[in-house]
């Protein structure tokens, strides 16, 4: 099993371009999520989603969007980069809200 | 008041010792705690769940204090290789971690 897989591994990106942060999985969970992590500030929740076609808000969910078309996929959409949004972004997943969750090996974003 | 918080650290320790790390939480009906380990540039991983009764996991031990609304982490004997961040989650909030540095 593949787990949680994220691409890309490193990115660098202007002010004002958009991206998205891909993120899947393999273990046919439910619940998947996007944190950021920074220095002192550790893991703050972007986006989560509950199932296929749910979708939530966050801690920090300004710029950026998700969509979950299938159990498998949530992708991340950065609208306009902007340099507070450099930060190590990590996907997860969980078998529910409850339940332990994986993480995938992290995106590190610059944006310049 | 976040959430879940942790001191930050680091704790620096030396081989072979006990550290024990404390992990605050606000919301009186949480359920559901975790303990991860992050090495340096890499992902979280599960190290423990916490359990209301206390668990332990070889040289590592878990316990939840509901009355004063924590949980903690008990390594024994560490080892160089423990040297880590540690982080508490409540659901899927996570504490900032706290550092530990085993030195020889």
């Amino acid at each position: 099993n593949a787990g949680v897989t994220q691409t890309p591994k490193f990115q660098v990106l202007k002010t004002g371009q958009s991206m998205t942060l891909q993120c899947a999985q393999d273990m046919n969970h439910e619940y998947m999520s996007w944190y950021r992590q920074d220095p002192g500030m550790g893991l703050r929740l972007i986006h989560y989603s509950v199932g296929a076609g749910i979708t939530d808000q966050g801690e920090v969910p300004n710029g950026y969007n998700v969509s979950r078309s299938t159990t498998e996929d949530f992708p991340l959409r950065l609208l306009s980069a902007a340099p507070s949004q450099t930060s190590v972004y990590f996907c997860a997943s969980s078998w529910e809200l409850n339940t332990e969750a994986f993480f995938g090996q992290g995106t590190r974003l610059t944006v310049v | 008041r976040k959430e879940v918080e942790q001191d930050p650290g680091p704790f620096n320790v030396p081989e072979g010792a006990t550290v024990a790390f404390n992990c605050t939480y606000s919301n009186s009906a949480s359920q559901s705690f975790f303990w991860y380990r992050q090495d340096c540039r890499k992902e979280p991983k599960l190290l423990m769940s916490v359990y209301s009764s206390g668990n332990e996991d070889g040289r590592f031990t878990a316990q939840l204090n509901r009355a004063s609304q924590y949980i903690s982490l008990l390594i024994r004997d560490s080892k160089l290789s423990d040297s880590a961040t540690y982080l508490c989650s409540e659901k899927v909030t996570f504490g900032t971690g706290t550092k530990l540095q085993v030195i020889p």
